[in-house]
């Protein structure tokens, strides 16, 4: 069974880059075509959909993040990470790594990691 | 972008009792609507794909409906375990920008 694994700093300073690793355990992230995703969710607040990368590399950003944001796959480390530029306190939420249809799921997030808090602040 | 609606924002069901929860897009979507549930501390779990499939593991109970533009997420007897906050997230966009509902809160009456 695949599972997901989030890892990084949980204190930014703004104006710093957020860097984070989702660690794929019980499977290849190679292996199969799926989709992987980072969502975060703002304390008391709703999920909002950040970016995703095809194991071929390729990427897939929401607009409104678009300009900061970087996801990157390392299929040797089976990993792919989320690097978020200029980050402010608006960027204070949980960050959560997620697979699109791995387990049967069609195209909606059917694994997703613990998720890990990111705090923005000086 | 796609907008999507959740009604309504709290719900209030004894348990045993059937709960009915819908979502509204401002556009199409198809059937590329999916529901998850989720309880304080954990991540969202999958329920329903495709507007209507459920998710691996998930019980009978948990059923969805809709296409096009409104949804529904039906749970036919409330068990203490399904008191959570449940989120609808479309995922018809191409170029994908996936987007979700701001959730209901299913809680004990």
């Amino acid at each position: 069974q695949v599972q997901l694994q989030e890892s990084g700093p949980g204190l930014v300073k703004p104006s710093q880059t957020l860097s984070l690793t989702c660690t794929v355990s019980g499977g290849s992230i190679s292996s199969g075509s799926y989709y992987w995703s980072w969502i975060r969710q703002p304390a008391g607040k709703g999920l909002e959909w950040i970016g995703r990368i095809y194991t071929s590399g390729s990427t897939n950003y929401n607009p409104s993040l678009k300009s900061r944001v970087t996801i990157s796959v390392d299929t040797s480390k089976n990993q792919f990470s989320l690097k978020l530029s200029s980050v402010t306190a608006a960027d204070t939420a949980v960050y959560y790594c997620a697979v699109d249809g791995y387990n049967g799921g069609g195209d909606a997030f059917d694994i997703w990691g613990q998720g890990t808090m990111v705090t923005v602040s000086s | 972008e796609i907008v999507m609606t959740q009604s309504p924002a709290t719900l209030s069901v004894s348990p045993g009792e059937r709960a009915t929860l819908s979502c509204r897009a401002s556009q199409s979507v198809s059937s590329n609507l999916a529901w998850y549930q989720q309880k304080p501390g954990q991540a969202p779990r999958l329920l329903i794909y495709g507007a209507s499939t459920r998710a691996t593991g998930i019980p009978a109970r948990f059923s969805g409906s809709g296409s096009g533009t409104e949804f529904t997420l039906t749970i036919s007897s409330l068990q203490s375990e399904d008191f959570a906050v449940y989120y609808c997230q479309q995922y018809n966009n191409w170029p994908p920008k996936y987007t979700f509902g701001q959730g209901t809160k299913l809680e004990i009456k």
